[in-house]
């Protein structure tokens, strides 16, 4: 069965305490896997999609990185408004095109 | 920028009651998606449509249905509410294909169901 988990479930971070959330997969064929950000009450919004083992994507403060079996999601320096649960999912092959199977998220608090 | 919206951000309905919820996006993307969102058991899909008129079932489509009968517009159903159905409903929109296929989440509408 494909399936996502994420850990930790919840991460507590003083400002500018670098560290990394781990998104494992089993998924049969990964064609993509997709990292985001939720903040409270609101939608997902779309941070990165990686595609090959190896592959990195940066954005200000975050850096996705992908190996043949886990992703990880490095958070540089993080200041308070990176406070959000991070999603990731993946999209695996056999499917249909574009179905997302969702971890659970971690939620990270960083303190000022 | 690519804007999904759905039509309530808070909705409270009666046990029994029909529920619409509704979904458009304006960046003419084929598919669309509605996912149920609960603590602990994260976005699970419940139905996707890749086309006009097409529709696939998710992981839980049981007591939901779909339309969609305009390019832009997705509509989920609730024929009959139940407590159960009580959620955070979330609408998403994408392109079918690598590289642009990632999807786009409108803002969520809470359901409560009494």
């Amino acid at each position: 069965e494909d399936q996502v988990t994420q850990s930790p479930e919840a991460l507590r971070l003083q400002e500018g305490e670098s560290s990394s959330l781990n998104c494992s997969y089993t998924v049969s064929g990964l064609r993509g896997l997709f990292w985001y950000r939720q903040d409270p009450g609101k939608g997902p919004e779309f941070l990165f999609t990686l595609y090959s083992a190896g592959e990195e994507k940066e954005k200000e403060r975050l850096k996705a990185t992908l190996t043949k079996k886990e992703s990880f999601l490095h958070i540089t320096a993080p200041k308070p408004e990176d406070s959000a649960t991070y999603l990731c999912a993946g999209n695996p092959y056999g499917g249909a095109t574009n179905k997302l199977i969702f971890g659970t998220g971690t939620l990270l608090a960083v303190q000022p | 920028d690519v804007k999904v919206t759905q039509s309530s951000r808070y909705l409270v309905k009666r046990t029994g009651e029909k529920v619409f919820l509704e979904c458009v996006q304006d960046m003419d993307h084929e598919n669309m998606f509605w996912y149920r969102q609960d603590p602990g058991l994260g976005l699970r899909l419940i139905y996707f449509s890749y086309d006009v008129k097409m529709k696939e079932k998710g992981d839980i489509p049981e007591g939901y249905s779909v339309s969609r009968e305009k390019k832009e517009r997705f509509s989920l159903i609730l024929e009959s509410a139940s407590t159960n159905q009580t959620s955070m409903y979330l609408c998403a929109s994408s392109y079918p294909r690598e590289p642009y296929n990632e999807q786009f989440f409108g803002p969520g509408t809470r359901l409560t169901v009494l």
